[in-house]
């Protein structure tokens, strides 16, 4: 089946870790996203990729790193710099053109915890 | 993006239709509507979208007023796995990246 795989479901950091979360689509989609959800809020966008080898930031990009090497995966690095890192993250990917109007289709997150 | 307005919750009968009404008085002519809905836990889920005219699938129905200053989705027979947050979001084609603003949704309770 066609669709998005974030692994791990849970994950625990400790103080002064990086962790990285992976995303992998084999929709052949172009464009990839990372949002982070805290609880009863909405999305926040913290990077988003349209093509491989390129990335932008979102709106709250600090204490991130992303990569996009190749075009099924969006691995997110959660670093030290990040001081309030416990939320559940969403990856997205979606077609994208310029007149693209195609949805956005999400894994079923990760939800990371501080230890 | 466009700013939407949801009731913050409704209930509704089970095998009952429901309508979910979105308010988004300030939308622009090159903005879709699209509405998603996240069970406990799990990531959003995709359910329809539209620019003016109305849309169906297998999932719903989308109806947008003709001055596109709402809308609203219906479930035609709801059931109890459709018990989730629904969420209503205005999105500009072609904005850098594409990206979705959530609001706060409207929490459906599908009672039996």
């Amino acid at each position: 089946d066609g669709g998005i795989t974030q692994s791990p479901k849970y994950l625990f950091r400790k103080e002064g870790q990086n962790v990285t979360l992976s995303c992998e689509q084999n929709l052949n989609h172009d464009a990839m996203y990372w949002y982070r959800q805290d609880p009863g809020q909405g999305l926040r966008l913290i990077y988003y990729s349209q093509i491989v080898n390129d990335f932008q930031k979102g709106d709250i990009a600090e204490g991130y790193s992303v990569s996009r090497e190749k075009k099924e995966s969006f691995p997110l690095t959660v670093t030290s710099a990040q001081k309030n890192p416990t939320a559940f993250y969403l990856c997205a990917s979606s077609d994208f053109g310029a007149n693209s109007n195609q949805p956005q289709h999400f894994g079923d997150g990760t939800r990371l915890s501080i230890l | 993006d466009a700013k939407t307005t949801q009731p913050t919750s409704m209930d509704c009968a089970e095998g009952r239709a429901a309508n979910l009404p979105c308010n988004h008085s300030t939308i622009s002519g090159n903005e879709y509507v699209y509405w998603y809905r996240q069970i406990h836990s799990q990531g959003p889920q995709y359910i329809i979208h539209g620019l003016k005219n109305n849309e169906t699938n297998e999932m719903a129905s989308l109806i947008i007023t003709e001055d596109r200053k709402s809308s609203t989705l219906i479930l035609p027979h709801a059931t109890l796995r459709d018990t989730a947050v629904y969420y209503c979001i205005v999105r500009v084609l072609g904005a850098a990246g594409n990206k979705l603003t959530f609001g706060g949704g409207t929490r459906v309770l599908v009672k039996p």
